[in-house]
């Protein structure tokens, strides 16, 4: 499968504990992102990676959120001292630098980790 | 700032009918817009693009979208509703920097 992929799936995790998600994006893709998605409602952008630089960080993404991409190719991101309302789908994408049409970067999304914290 | 709005949350349709998706733009220049499906336990696929070349864009599995810049729209179609578009359809625009802002989604529910 040459598609985005994400690890784990699934995460249960008690109040209070530290969560890292692993993404890996297609092969040669510079750019990653991370977005978030609540129950009922869209996708919210997290962050972006170019390469191993984050270039932007949504005002979501608090203190306790921290991701990273080291080598450019697979990125993390960590939650620390997890809450309720951390409890989301949380889905990595990633894009080519180089647009194929019109200059727009497709993304290609992973199927997600749902994070439950009980 | 760049946003979108869908104006249903859950439309229904018979199979065989024609499905109309709704969605609104706001934009200060001339928008990269989108449209993505979601399945169930599945990753978010896009079906089709708009990115300021014709204004009627054919998507993936029969779905078309219009860009009306007067109307600030750009509605999913579809003639023919077929029980696999059961879903739920997000309008997307890209911002300034290459990431993407969804609406809040439109769930579609297919009668057999």
């Amino acid at each position: 499968d040459t598609g985005v992929s994400q690890d784990p799936r699934h995460k249960i995790t008690k109040r209070g504990q530290n969560v890292t998600f692993r993404c890996d994006p297609i092969s040669e893709h510079n750019r990653l992102y991370w977005y978030r998605q609540t129950l009922g409602q869209g996708p919210e952008f997290l962050t972006y990676f170019q390469n191993e630089a984050q270039l932007e960080k949504s005002r979501l993404l608090s203190d306790r959120f921290s991701a990273e991409r080291p080598k450019g190719s697979f990125s993390t991101l960590e939650i620390q001292r997890t809450e309720q309302g951390d409890s989301a789908m949380y889905l990595c994408a990633s894009s080519s630098l180089r647009g194929r049409l019109g200059g727009s970067y497709e993304q290609y999304f992973g199927p997600g980790t749902r994070l439950t914290v009980t | 700032a760049q946003s979108v709005t869908q104006l249903d949350s859950h439309v229904s349709v018979s199979e065989g009918t024609p499905v109309l998706l709704r969605c609104n733009y706001s934009s200060s220049y001339s928008p990269s817009l989108f449209w993505y499906v979601q399945h169930p336990n599945k990753g978010l696929q896009l079906l089709l693009k708009y990115t300021s070349a014709a204004t009627l864009v054919k998507g993936i599995n029969g779905f078309e979208a219009e860009f009306k810049k007067s109307e600030t729209s750009f509605h999913l179609t579809k003639p023919s509703a077929h029980m696999s578009d059961a879903a739920e359809y997000f309008c997307v625009v890209e911002t300034g920097a290459n990431n993407l802002f969804f609406g809040t989604g439109t769930r579609l529910t297919v009668i057999p």
